[in-house]
C-alpha cells in the first residue's frame, strides 16, 4: 500500500475485554513507533520496534500493554484487560531507518478505542 | 527530553502569511527542530526539520534564531486546509524519540 495502514479504524469494546489493534508500515520501513492520543492532547509515546526487536518500551504504560511486530513489517498491539483510561487514538508510524538526522515518521490515520 | 512551549492556539486569515513560535531554550547543541502538524481526524505529518540554518520546503519555512533557543514555522500563505495542530518537537538521533507536546491549533479564518 501507500501508505501506513491501521485496522480497525474504530473498536468499541467492554471493561475487562482484550483488544488487538494492528498496523502495517510502509514497506520497506525498518523503524516502527506507536503512540496514544486521549482526546484533545498530544502524541504520548508509547513503543518503537527497529526490525523486530523493540529496544525502547519505556513508553508503555503498565504491563497490560504489550507489542510485537514480526518480519520486520506487521506490528501487534495488545491491551489486555482494558480499562476506560485506555480510551484514545492509537496511532502508528514508521519510518525507513530509526536515528537518522532526517528521519521522518509517516502516520497512519489511527484506530479510535472506545472502552464502556 | 528536551521540552519545547508553543502557545495552545492561533488565528490567521486565508491567504496571509502565518508565523507559529516555538520555544526551545534547554536545547542542546545536537538537538534537530522538528515540525509536524495534525489535520483533523488524521495522523501527524512531517512539515520540515532543521539543526542550525534556516530550511524551506515546499509547504513551508523555519527560521531557527542564532542562539537556537526559539524557531518560527512560517507558512507563507495560509490556507483553509492547513487548519491543524502543529507541533515542534526537539530530537537528538540516534536512538531518541519523536515526543510530541500539544502543540499548537491553527485556525484559519476564511
Amino acid at each position: 500500500g501507500a501508505g501506513v495502514s491501521q485496522s480497525p479504524s474504530n473498536k468499541v469494546t467492554e471493561k475487562g475485554k482484550d483488544v488487538e489493534l494492528r498496523c502495517d508500515p510502509i514497506s520497506g520501513h525498518t523503524a516502527l513507533y506507536w503512540y496514544r492520543q486521549s482526546l484533545g492532547q498530544g502524541l504520548e509515546f508509547l513503543i518503537y520496534f527497529q526490525g523486530n526487536s523493540a529496544p525502547d518500551k519505556s513508553g508503555l504504560p503498565s504491563d497490560r500493554f504489550s507489542a510485537e511486530r514480526t518480519g520486520g513489517s506487521v506490528s501487534t498491539l495488545t491491551i489486555q484487560r482494558t480499562q476506560q483510561e485506555d480510551s484514545a487514538v492509537y496511532l502508528c508510524a514508521s519510518s525507513p531507518r530509526q536515528g537518522a538526522t532526517n528521519e521522518k515518521l509517516f502516520f497512519g490515520s489511527g484506530t479510535q478505542l472506545s472502552v464502556l | 527530553d528536551a521540552k519545547t512551549t508553543q502557545p495552545n492556539s492561533m488565528e490567521s486569515n486565508e491567504e496571509e502569511p502565518v508565523h507559529l513560535p516555538c520555544n526551545h531554550s534547554t536545547i542542546s547543541g545536537t538537538d534537530y527542530i522538528h515540525w509536524y502538524r495534525q489535520l483533523p481526524s488524521q495522523g501527524p505529518e512531517y512539515v520540515i526539520h532543521g539543526l542550525t540554518s534556516n530550511v524551506n520546503n515546499r509547504m513551508a519555512s523555519l527560521a531557527i534564531a542564532e542562539d537556537r533557543k526559539s524557531s518560527t514555522l512560517i507558512l507563507h500563505r495560509a490556507t483553509l486546509r492547513d487548519a491543524a495542530v502543529y507541533y515542534c518537537i526537539l530530537r537528538d538521533p540516534p536512538g531518541n524519540q519523536f515526543y510530541f507536546g500539544t502543540g499548537t491549533s491553527l485556525t484559519v479564518i476564511p
